[in-house]
């Protein structure tokens, strides 16, 4: 079946640093992929929709100058989390949407620790 | 605002039992409505999914019903194993705007031996 891989699956870093983390869609292309936050035991809050060649569309209240979305192909889009603080600690989670099954597929989430 | 309200909250069922889980929502734009299945620290996994031209999709233990006219649509699992135990998340989507998922707020199953 359709795979979405998500790197790395876990981060630290210092704060004040930049964190870069990748999202593929391995076999099938992907001109809309999605970008989620989770904190533990809750639901998935959508951050930004990043379409491949164009500007990410992003959500109420989510800084575009610190999660910056990059979609410069169809099967890569990357979340910059840029002067990382300690409260932008969480699992973040991509998605990928295969149009040929019109389906939504998840990566496997990558957990950003910032210390 | 909560676009897809899900209950409940959280589930005990026996192995062999079948687990319900419920959603309802308000915009009938609504095109899409997929369950996923999610394991501690691990993405979301996608189900079974059911657009609104169906009233009722299965696959294995797991049915999806749909009520068009009542906005609602439910999770059933039957046959619940202790493999089963998850929080499961339903949401909706809208062709038109995006295809962005709309989550509901998750129910944590737990499935007993």
């Amino acid at each position: 079946g359709a795979v979405v891989s998500q790197h790395p699956s876990w981060v630290i870093c210092k704060s004040g640093t930049s964190v870069k983390i990748e999202c593929r869609s391995l076999d099938f292309q992907a001109t809309t992929m999605f970008w989620y936050r989770q904190f533990p035991k809750q639901s998935l809050m959508l951050m930004a929709t990043s379409n491949e060649g164009s500007k990410a569309t992003y959500e109420q209240g989510v800084e575009k100058d610190k999660f910056l979305i990059n979609h410069a192909s169809l099967t890569l889009s990357t979340l910059t989390v840029t002067s990382a603080h300690p409260e932008d600690s969480s699992f973040y989670i991509c998605s990928a949407r295969d149009r040929s099954v019109h389906t939504i597929y998840f990566g496997e989430g990558s957990w950003l620790t910032v210390v | 605002q909560q676009q897809v309200k899900q209950s409940p909250q959280s589930l005990i069922v026996q192995k062999g039992g079948i687990s319900i889980i419920n959603c309802a929502y308000e915009n009938t734009a609504f095109d899409y409505f997929p369950w996923y299945q999610q394991f501690p620290g691990k993405g979301p996994a996608l189900l079974i999914a059911i657009r609104p031209d169906v009233s009722e999709k299965k696959e294995g233990r797991f049915t999806i019903s749909f009520n068009k006219s009542a906005k609602q649509f439910s999770l059933h699992i039957m046959d619940s194993q202790p493999g089963d135990s998850a929080t499961y998340f339903c949401a909706a989507s809208n062709s038109n705007s995006g295809y962005a998922l709309n989550f509901g707020k998750g129910t944590s199953l737990l499935v007993t031996p």
